[in-house]
């Protein structure tokens, strides 16, 4: 057990819905990244944020939007949801924000849009 | 051009062997190199993480990365039945504020 946690385990949705994807990091975690992992397209970066700023950003659709809150835990926001979108999503975290730290991995949330 | 790529596998290998697994990146700005390990349903985890060119090693596990050709390893001796997961490598261009870009994995079986 990592210490991250994600919820929901499993989505199952229709196309041109919105979901949201909720990760809450390790105690003490200020960095907190999501990553997008699908059959064709491997495990994608999506974005990082640092104690409720954005830090870095990735291959993040317009569609898809991330927030920190002040209590750290992250909302990643899927929105005009379409077929190519299932996929796992991974939410990690780690202390600061620098790429040698280790990042735990949560369990991610499965993503079915039908 | 994908910014890596990474040979998918699957590669099956007895106990003991060694194993080489293999990535070729194409922007000469990347300078971070990572190596991910990944079994069935469940995150990644971090591995190996190198700067710029050389080696790096950790226990039976060894990191080499060589700039002039863009080609980075990973070296697993004494291979157990325990690694048998996928491997996946990835690069940055900075350490930190950085967008990651990761190979698309290669499965490996060590075989008992």
């Amino acid at each position: 057990d990592s210490g991250v946690t994600q919820t929901p385990k499993h989505l199952i949705t229709a196309t041109g819905q919105r979901v949201t994807l909720r990760c809450s990091p390790r105690s003490g975690d200020l960095s907190v990244y999501w990553y997008q992992q699908s059959l064709d397209q491997g495990l994608q970066f999506l974005i990082q944020y640092y104690n409720g700023e954005e830090r870095a950003k990735g291959n993040i659709l317009e569609r898809f939007s991330a927030q920190q809150f002040p209590d750290l835990h992250s909302e990643l926001n899927l929105s005009s949801l379409e077929l190519g979108d299932s996929a796992l999503y991974f939410c990690a975290s780690s202390v600061k924000a620098r790429g040698e730290e280790t990042q735990y991995f949560g369990p991610g949330t499965r993503l079915l849009v039908l | 051009q994908k910014e890596v790529e990474q040979d998918p596998g699957p590669l099956s290998v007895p106990e003991g062997a060694i194993v080489s697994l293999n990535c070729t990146y194409s922007n000469s700005a990347f300078q971070y190199f990572m190596w991910y390990r990944q079994y069935s349903r469940k995150g990644p985890e971090l591995l190996m993480y190198t700067y710029s060119s050389g080696n790096k090693e950790d226990g039976r596990f060894t990191a080499q990365v060589d700039k002039s050709s863009k080609y980075i390893s990973l070296f697993i001796r004494d291979s157990q039945p325990s690694d048998s997961a996928t491997y996946l490598c990835a690069v940055s261009e900075r350490n930190t504020g950085n967008q990651f870009y990761f190979g698309t994995g290669t499965s490996l079986t060590v075989i008992p």
